[in-house]
């Protein structure tokens, strides 16, 4: 049973519109979430990351929301560029371990021209 | 810019053969990673390294070891490849052991299990 779920594969997205990724998780020990952009033939680089005693984290045009009550975190990204396009993935650490990140399955995002 | 390079892009392998998957990072990073990425499954941790020959069971590690003999180089081994080991092998590194340091992640390594 996967504790870090992202339900939508992929998501397409006007160049210039809001882009929302989301993400649930089922653990409620997780107290420290990330995310990471993944583009083809390359690895994983980490986007921007929250703390469960904050509820919101902005990094220019990247904001983490983070809703405890509902296990669920959303990545926006505004404005969409097209070098935004990439899979994007959730991960989430739990208090009680020193280094397990747990990831989500991705959301490939298409930001269109 | 911390660099970890895995030294093939591409890999096919018969089953049963002895596969070796290299990873250096040039940062002097504490702690070494390797996942496995799987469409629909996410990134799933296989072994962690904390320290020169030490090592820690991740959340799949049948069917692998690892081999860390020098403090900027990690080592995946499938002992005996099976068809199931098909899949995209990353590996990262970290500064520290804190559970909130950022990874630093390879390009990967498609294996092909025939």
């Amino acid at each position: 049973d996967q504790q870090v779920k992202q339900n939508s594969p992929s998501l397409s997205v006007q160049e210039g519109r809001i882009s929302i990724l989301n993400c649930d998780y089922t653990n409620s020990m997780f107290d420290y979430f990330l995310w990471y952009k993944k583009y083809p033939a390359e690895g994983p680089t980490f986007l921007i990351s929250i703390s469960s005693i904050k509820d919101k984290n902005e990094d220019g045009r990247f904001t983490v929301f983070l809703n405890k009550s509902a296990k669920h975190l959303s990545l926006h990204i505004v404005p969409s560029q097209p070098g935004d396009s990439a899979v994007y993935f959730c991960a989430a650490s739990a208090m009680d371990s020193s280094y397990k990140l747990i990831f989500g399955s991705g959301t490939r995002l298409l930001v269109r021209p | 810019d911390v660099k970890v390079t895995q030294s093939s892009r591409y890999l096919v392998k018969r089953t049963g053969e002895k596969v070796f998957l290299e990873c250096v990072q040039d940062m002097d990073h504490e702690n070494m990673f390797w996942y496995r990425q799987d469409p629909g499954l996410g990134l799933r941790l296989i072994y962690f390294s904390y320290d020169v020959k030490m090592k820690e069971k991740g959340d799949i590690p049948e069917g692998y070891s690892v081999s860390r003999e020098k403090k900027e180089r990690f080592s995946l081994i499938l002992e005996s490849a099976s068809t199931n080991q098909t899949s995209m092998y990353l590996c990262a590194s970290s500064l520290s052991g804190g559970r909130r340091e950022k990874l630093f992640f390879g390009s990967g390594t498609q294996l092909s299990v025939l």
